[in-house]
């Protein structure tokens, strides 16, 4: 079942900061977030595991409720760098009947303007 | 630093014509993937491959579709009768902990059908 992301776009100007929500109706195994430029392979940013879980650095982070059903990631103080595609890939269960599958959101672009 | 590796980078075929998209997995990897994704459109799931097997396939992945690790390093992607719509850039995938680690995603193939 495909997470559902939003908001759909966002729209910032450098410095400001963005939340991107990953939501979903059943308990996941493990959210993985990647960013994707134009023309690009997806980039790997991170993976959340458990609930309560919040992981990354400064700039950009991520949190993993306690029911593991919704994560958010945090860009803040962002950089035109931080342009792109934002998608949020969800896991079930790990083994048994699912070997790694990444079911992915529709995808959130994030504009950064100078 | 390793990385997964797909050749060739854009396949021009005609509708009904057979396809062969190569990936180069990073070596000691074990889990491997293929994704697609139609232009301006969320990343999906076609196979998953463990042990030299099929372990998981989506619905898109039918008859027409096919993959092989043939020599221990490449991992292909078959599709034998191509049709309008299989028009997508497709991703191989790899990882070596199942579940809980980022799976690797190559560059990409653009594959266009005329």
């Amino acid at each position: 079942q495909q997470p559902v992301q939003s908001p759909q776009a966002v729209i910032l100007r450098e410095g400001e900061d963005a939340v991107i929500n990953c939501s979903s109706s059943k308990a996941l195994y493990s959210v993985h977030w990647y960013r994707q430029k134009h023309g690009e392979a997806p980039v790997f940013l991170m993976i959340l595991l458990k609930g309560g879980e919040q992981k990354g650095h400064e700039k950009i982070s991520a949190s993993f409720n306690e029911k593991k059903q919704q994560s958010s990631l945090y860009l803040t103080a962002s950089q035109l760098s931080y342009s792109g595609t934002y998608f949020c890939g969800t896991g079930l269960i790990a083994g048994g009947t699912s070997y790694g599958k990444l079911t992915f959101g529709q995808g959130t672009i994030l504009t950064v303007h100078p | 630093e390793p990385e997964v590796t797909q050749t060739p980078s854009h396949q021009v075929t005609q509708m009904g014509q057979e396809v062969i998209l190569r990936c180069v997995p990073i070596s000691n990897h074990l889990y491997f993937y293929w994704y697609r994704q139609i232009l301006g459109q969320k990343v999906e799931f076609l196979v998953s491959f463990y042990n030299n097997e099929i372990s998981e396939k989506s619905e898109i992945f039918d008859d027409q579709f096919s993959v092989e690790r043939p020599d221990g390093s490449n991992f292909t992607l078959k599709i034998r009768s191509t049709k309008l719509e299989d028009s997508a850039m497709y991703f191989c995938a790899s990882t070596d902990h199942l579940g809980v680690d980022e799976q690797f995603f190559g560059p990409g193939t653009r594959l266009t059908v005329l």
